[in-house]
């Protein structure tokens, strides 16, 4: 089983500051079949990347992904109020499984 | 746009047999891999299985022994039944679609509580 470890566990941070969110995996992901979760409070989480760094429909660009093998990072440029969320990484190339998440909190 | 929603029973006893089943509609149920998530109150997300359009399933291996999943296309429905519950299946269980390109489209998600 790949172990998603995500980083750090909390970030505090101000509308318009730059998100940073790491996703290291145990072992190399294949094909970079790695996906990125918004998941705000009382709601089914959305899915924001896919393949590491493929923008899924709707989603806008200040939201980009990066990464390979197994190391795996979110960006978020210019945060907005609603972006204060939970993330997170799932790898879909052996199973899957989910990282433990990155909450976004303002600060 | 597909939209899927969970129903079933939201309490059940300790050592009986969840079942959920999940309607999709504005889609066929044709090709994906249709999805079971859980996830904890307050804690992270658990992937529980799927069931392809063909039948094929490919389940949790700390589940594989309490779960069966199946599809119903005439239905539009597929369903999840975990067996021999205990407190530690309390969740909010969500379907999904999913395939390569991420799992894309979730039902709202239905809390299920595991309590005599």
């Amino acid at each position: 089983e790949i172990v998603l470890t995500q980083s750090p566990g909390t970030l505090s941070l101000s509308p318009g500051e730059r998100a940073t969110l790491s996703c290291r995996a145990s072992q190399s992901v294949a094909k970079n079949y790695l996906a990125w979760y918004q998941q705000r409070p009382g709601q089914a989480p959305r899915l924001l990347i896919y393949g590491a760094s493929s923008r899924a429909t709707g989603i806008p660009d200040r939201f980009s992904g990066s990464g390979s093998g197994a190391d795996f990072t979110l960006t978020i440029n210019r945060l907005e109020p609603e972006d204060f969320a939970v993330y997170y990484c799932q790898q879909y190339a052996a199973w899957s499984t989910f990282g433990g998440g990155t909450k976004v909190e303002i600060k | 746009q597909v939209q899927l929603q969970e129903s079933g029973p939201g309490l059940i006893k300790p050592s009986e047999t969840l079942s959920l089943t999940c309607n999709v509609s504005g889609g066929s149920i044709n090709n994906y891999h249709w999805t079971w998530i859980r996830q904890p109150p307050g804690k992270g997300l658990e992937y529980i299985g799927y069931i392809f359009y063909s039948g094929s399933t490919n389940y949790n291996p700390s589940l594989q022994s309490r779960l069966t999943m199946s599809l119903d296309t005439s239905k539009n429905q597929f369903s999840l039944k975990l067996t021999s519950v205990t407190a530690a299946d309390t969740a909010v269980y969500y379907c999904a679609r999913g395939y390569i390109s991420g799992i894309d489209s979730w039902g709202q998600g239905m809390l299920v509580t595991v309590s005599s």
